[in-house]
């Protein structure tokens, strides 16, 4: 299985809603990530997991808030968003060596 | 600060024909670079990675070129097909290690467009 899944697929929410993405991985990998895509534009890394522990938080706002319950499961929290933060949300996974990234097909959120 | 472009933002080629799209950077730091290919409504998807103790690297189709002196990159298509339209992102990512471990910095990418 060399498959990512993301769910939900599209998202709309207000600027007050608290909603979660969830992404899943059953290869084996320990490093999970967090990117952001606006249209035309390539992926910006967010968030990075190494050994279900947060090793890198490219300075997020706290809006965004990660979780990562076990080593096959990511979360996302969104709390409080801007319309600005529309866009195309991917995970991603890796064995130890961070280079060869595995994505899923993203979730295309609409903050309205 | 540290970047990782592309020098054309569009590519049209027929189909049959070979692609070549180009990749520069600025971090000499930069370890590994990778190539993916993202595809209308799905994430990017892994096409082939090189160290930067290689120079070449070939896949299936597709060969990866790397230049370290002018820190420049290629990825080329052989015989494109109208599946291979995409945009295509390069990606570097620095050595084992330190703070950046980990972080995979994207290229502005490229839209190929295959002809058939």
């Amino acid at each position: 299985d060399t498959e990512v899944t993301q769910t939900p697929k599209h998202l709309v929410m207000g600027m007050t809603n608290k909603k979660s993405l969830k992404c899943e991985q059953h290869m084996g990998h320990r490093a999970m990530y967090w990117y952001k895509q606006k249209a035309k534009k390539p992926p910006e890394l967010m968030f990075v997991y190494s050994y279900e522990k947060l090793s890198i938080n490219e300075s997020v706002p706290s809006r965004f808030s990660p979780e990562c319950p076990n080593s096959s499961l990511l979360n996302l929290h969104l709390h409080a968003l801007q319309p600005e933060d529309s866009a195309l949300y991917l995970c991603a996974s890796s064995q130890e060596r961070p280079r060869e990234q595995y994505f899923g097909p993203g979730t295309r959120l609409t903050v309205t | 600060g540290e970047s990782v472009g592309l020098h054309l933002p569009t590519l049209s080629v027929q189909e049959g024909d070979n692609s070549i799209i180009n990749c520069a950077y600025s971090n000499s730091a930069s370890d590994y670079f990778i190539w993916y290919k993202q595809e209308s409504g799905k994430g990017p998807q892994f096409i082939i990675d090189i160290r930067s103790n290689m120079d070449k690297r070939q896949g299936q189709r597709v060969t990866v070129l790397l230049n370290k002196t002018v820190k420049h990159l290629s990825l080329q298509i052989a015989a494109t097909q109208p599946g291979d339209s995409a945009v295509y992102f390069c990606a570097e990512t620095p050595n084992a290690g330190g703070t950046s471990y980990g972080k995979l910095t994207f290229g502005q990418g490229t839209i190929l467009t295959v002809h058939p």
